[in-house]
């Protein structure tokens, strides 16, 4: 069955520094999305892509972060100077069409020291 | 605004024996609604969704939800619970043509033998 593949699975970055979250979504998939979700609270929208560009993004993604699609099959998250408050599990998901439901990645865990 | 609210936080129930997780939500547009699993260090399975139709609507492993407008309510459903359902369970919220998820804050389930 298709799946959403993340990568790396951990990643401890030093505050300040950039980092780039990968996914690969679903193969067929038109929507792509970033979610983050802070130790023991809701997992939260970051942004969505499609078309190969922002369709909509919350408060939380500002000028610190981007996304992009590289080539026909990565979507990435880049965070320029990362701060503590960061630290975090993302998720990237991807969807099929209008209607259908997201699918997520297992997660890259990020922590900012 | 869009919001999810899932009241149980912790939830502790034998083996066996029934379960329903509560969710109620706010959202000004048609609504599809949806509830995820997570199992620790795992990403967000789907468990079941309600776009529209039948407001009894059958997932996997067992579980089945049911949508009640009066009540703005879409609580979760398992007769017999097993161990391996051990999880946090988060219902989600969209709208067609938003692109985002809304999350509540997620019940996490524990299992007695």
């Amino acid at each position: 069955e298709p799946e959403v593949t993340q990568t790396p699975s951990h990643q401890v970055t030093q505050m300040g520094q950039e980092v780039i979250l990968r996914c690969v979504p679903i193969s067929n998939h038109l929507y792509f999305y970033w979610y983050r979700q802070i130790l023991g609270q809701k997992v939260e929208f970051l942004v969505s892509f499609y078309n190969n560009e922002i369709s909509e993004k919350s408060e939380i993604f500002d000028d610190q972060f981007s996304v992009e699609r590289p080539d026909g099959s990565n979507f990435t998250l880049k965070i320029r100077s990362t701060k503590l408050e960061d630290s975090a599990m993302y998720f990237c998901a991807s969807r099929a069409g209008q209607g259908n439901e997201q699918y997520f990645g297992p997660g890259t865990r990020l922590t900012v020291t | 605004a869009q919001s999810v609210t899932q009241p149980d936080i912790h939830i502790t129930v034998s083996e066996g024996a029934s379960l329903e997780l509560r969710c109620n939500y706010s959202y000004g547009a048609t609504s599809y609604l949806f509830w995820y699993v997570q199992s620790p260090g795992q990403g967000l399975q789907l468990l079941l969704k309600y776009f529209s139709g039948d407001t009894l609507v059958q997932g996997i492993k067992g579980f089945e939800a049911e949508f009640k407008r009066s009540q703005s309510s879409f609580n979760l459903r398992k007769p017999s619970v097993h161990w391996s359902d051990a999880a946090e369970y988060f219902c989600a919220v969209g709208a067609w043509g938003a692109q985002k998820l809304v999350f509540g804050q997620g019940t996490r389930l524990t299992i007695n033998p």
